[in-house]
């Protein structure tokens, strides 16, 4: 079993639609992270957070410690989402590498 | 405020060959974390580096290696290239130990 999962591990949508895409993580962790892949590998972060709801223009992340759980919204989705979303998990304490999930393949039709 | 940087952007070497691999984080961050995406793999964690040490390591045999330079640029050495070692090198950089990690674009390495 993964240390984190995402689903759904693809999502095609029409543009203007709510998504969100999820993360569950089996480990103890300092940090969760959201990340973009565009096509061609350039990785973008999107969100580090480690409690409760962080909101940046239609992106809208949030977490649950107590359930090992994250989710990414996007609201008033347009064809430019269209990407790659990773999650991924940082457990600190000396040990910070990253640890991913699978990600989540993003179309917004027009 | 310049990115992480990382280069080549392509390098194509073949079986037994060494690939050296460079990052130059954004400036004032003082951690680099080296990331492998293999086709079908996704992405796995490589090496950190700290403050000119190595903090942690991934689970990749000993050929990866690297180091970090009092500037805290870095560079990926992988000795006696396997084909599996076909993949997209990604570095970051944080500031400090624990923070945000910011991405460079990659190095594509192809071993024939």
């Amino acid at each position: 079993k993964n240390e984190v999962e995402q689903s759904p591990q693809n999502l095609t949508a029409q543009e203007g639609e709510f998504i969100t895409i999820n993360c569950s993580y089996s480990v103890g962790i300092s940090a969760l992270h959201w990340l973009q892949q565009h096509p061609g590998g350039g990785i973008v972060s999107l969100f580090m957070l480690s409690s409760g709801k962080k909101k940046h223009g239609r992106l809208i992340a949030t977490i649950n410690i107590q359930e090992k759980h994250s989710s990414l919204h996007i609201t008033a989705s347009h064809p430019r989402d269209s990407a790659v979303y990773i999650c991924a998990v940082s457990n600190g304490g000396g040990a910070d590498g990253l640890t991913f999930g699978k990600g989540t393949h993003l179309i917004i039709q027009p | 405020e310049a990115g992480v940087t990382q280069s080549p952007t392509h390098l194509i070497k073949t079986r037994g060959q060494q690939a050296t691999l460079r990052c130059s984080p954004i400036s004032g961050h003082t951690s680099v974390y080296w990331y492998q995406q293999a086709l079908g793999l996704g992405l796995q964690f490589l090496l950190w580096y700290d403050e000119g040490e190595e903090r942690n390591r991934g689970n990749f045999p000993p050929r990866f290696s690297g180091r970090q330079f009092p500037n805290y640029s870095s560079e990926l050495n992988v000795n006696a290239l396997e084909l599996e070692d076909s993949a997209l090198y990604l570095c970051a950089s944080s500031f400090q130990r624990y923070n945000e990690q910011f991405f460079g674009p990659g190095t594509r390495l192809t071993v024939l």
